[in-house]
């Protein structure tokens, strides 16, 4: 089954403490890209991928880091997080280099709680 | 900053009614998309629109896009109680295709 895979559903952890969230698509897809989604504030993009090798700043970039080694997987890595970053994140790929071409698919969200 | 604006922010309509949301935004576009999201899932596209065209079907949603005025609406028509979920429009804030862009969507509520 063609789908975008996220890993952990659900964390909580402390502040501070270096967390990574994992994203793994298995449809061959160049784009991939994180959100953040908070109450009143929709989806803001954190960082994009339009391929391996290949990452950029979103919108509120700041306190993540990404890496795109591999084609199928781009984990998203908190190295100090604080409470501000408690938030529910998704993870979306789509074909092709360009999200505004395509449509994205998007994984089934991880709840994040920073305390 | 954000490139696409729903309105209204929640709607509520019978079943069987039809249910129009709107987008505005700011910038010229490549394409607009719209999606939906039932409650805290993941997002579902919807269609998508390119910049050149003004009208699309896709089975019981039509929606249109006027470039002029920086907007458009997504029509849901014969809604049902399934419909019930969050509508974000969503499109491209750089020109490049890249940066993408939501915004905080519409909630519709169909009551039974």
């Amino acid at each position: 089954e063609a789908q975008v895979t996220q890993n952990p559903r659900y964390l909580i952890t402390v502040t501070g403490k270096k967390l990574t969230v994992t994203c793994s698509q298995n449809m061959n897809h160049e784009y991939m890209s994180w959100y953040r989604q908070d109450p009143g504030l929709g989806l803001r993009q954190i960082y994009y991928s339009m391929n391996v090798e290949v990452t950029d700043k979103g919108d509120v970039p700041e306190g993540y880091k990404v890496s795109r080694k591999e084609k199928r997987n781009f984990p998203l890595i908190l190295e100090s997080p604080s409470p501000n970053q408690t938030s529910l994140y998704f993870c979306a790929s789509s074909p092709g280099g360009l999200a505004a071409f395509n449509e994205q698919f998007f994984g089934p969200g991880t709840r994040l709680t920073v305390l | 900053s954000q490139q696409g604006e729903e309105d209204p922010q929640a709607l509520s309509i019978q079943e069987g009614e039809n249910a129009t949301m709107n987008c505005s935004y700011k910038t010229s576009i490549n394409n607009l998309q719209w999606y939906r999201q039932n409650s805290g899932r993941g997002l579902v596209h919807l269609i998508l629109i390119r910049s050149n065209e003004r009208e699309k079907h896709s089975g019981r949603l039509r929606v249109t896009l006027d470039t002029s005025k920086k907007s458009s609406s997504l029509l849901i028509t014969a809604s049902r109680a399934a419909d019930t979920a969050s509508y974000f429009c969503a499109t491209d804030a750089d020109n490049y295709g890249q940066n993408f862009v939501f915004g905080p969507g519409t909630r519709l509520s169909v009551l039974p």
